[in-house]
């Protein structure tokens, strides 16, 4: 039973570019959260997807939009990227029935550079 | 303002050794507490997850304890092994939202 899975595993790109990650929930999951984790901090919230729409979403500007699929997977865009975007960026699927103890299983990340 | 502070914010221990680290939160309205190990450039990896109405919950050689009313949750780590080095991050859950907020972790080294 494969976990979380995570496309790429880095990335390099350049001030002003897009970009899309992509992420695969735990079989049996359909829900999936997208988290920015910058170097020395913990993670920050940008949006959670259920049933194909944005349940819930963190401060992040629009420049991060996502989209999941009808098998649940989901990607990330952020379009003119800017220096600070450079972050580890980690997908989380959950059951998105489980109330409280819906327990998230994050994948080992995106590390995105922008230069 | 919603926050979640965890100290200290790096530890050094010796293995076989015990420690605690500590987690204190201003989120409202509160829904959960949870605590993650998360290695190094790895995605982190839950340990415990507690509602307001649980104190204690233990996972092996970790136990998590919350005190809902001051607002504070403590990650006891029994016999510490190499394995234990790690961010440990608490993670807090707002009450009929799917949103939390996750402290800056803290990370432990353990010596041989």
């Amino acid at each position: 039973d494969a976990g979380v899975t995570q496309s790429p595993t880095h990335l390099i790109k350049t001030r002003g570019q897009q970009v899309t990650l992509r992420c695969s929930p735990k079989s049996g999951h359909d829900t999936v959260s997208w988290y920015q984790q910058a170097l020395g901090q913990g993670p920050q919230f940008i949006f959670q997807y259920y049933e194909e729409e944005e349940r819930q979403r963190g401060n992040f500007p629009d420049r991060f939009s996502g989209h999941q699929f009808p098998n649940y997977s989901s990607e990330l865009n952020v379009n003119a990227l800017l220096l600070g975007d450079s972050a580890l960026y980690l997908c989380a699927s959950s059951l998105g029935s489980g109330g409280a103890y819906n327990e998230q299983f994050f994948g080992p990340g995106t590390r995105l550079t922008v230069l | 303002k919603n926050q979640v502070e965890q100290s200290p914010q790096s530890l050094i221990i010796l293995e076989g050794k015990n420690c605690t680290l500590q987690c204190n939160y201003t989120v409202s309205p509160f829904s959960n507490l949870r605590w993650y190990k998360q290695d190094t450039g790895r995605g982190p990896v839950s340990l415990t997850i507690m509602t307001f109405s649980e104190n204690t919950k233990s996972n092996g050689r970790y136990t998590a304890t919350l005190d809902a009313d001051t607002k504070q949750s403590s990650l006891h780590i029994t016999a510490s092994q190499l394995s234990d080095s790690a961010s440990y991050i608490c993670v807090v859950g707002f009450s009929g939202t799917y949103k939390y907020i996750f402290g800056t972790g803290t990370r432990l080294k353990v010596l041989a």
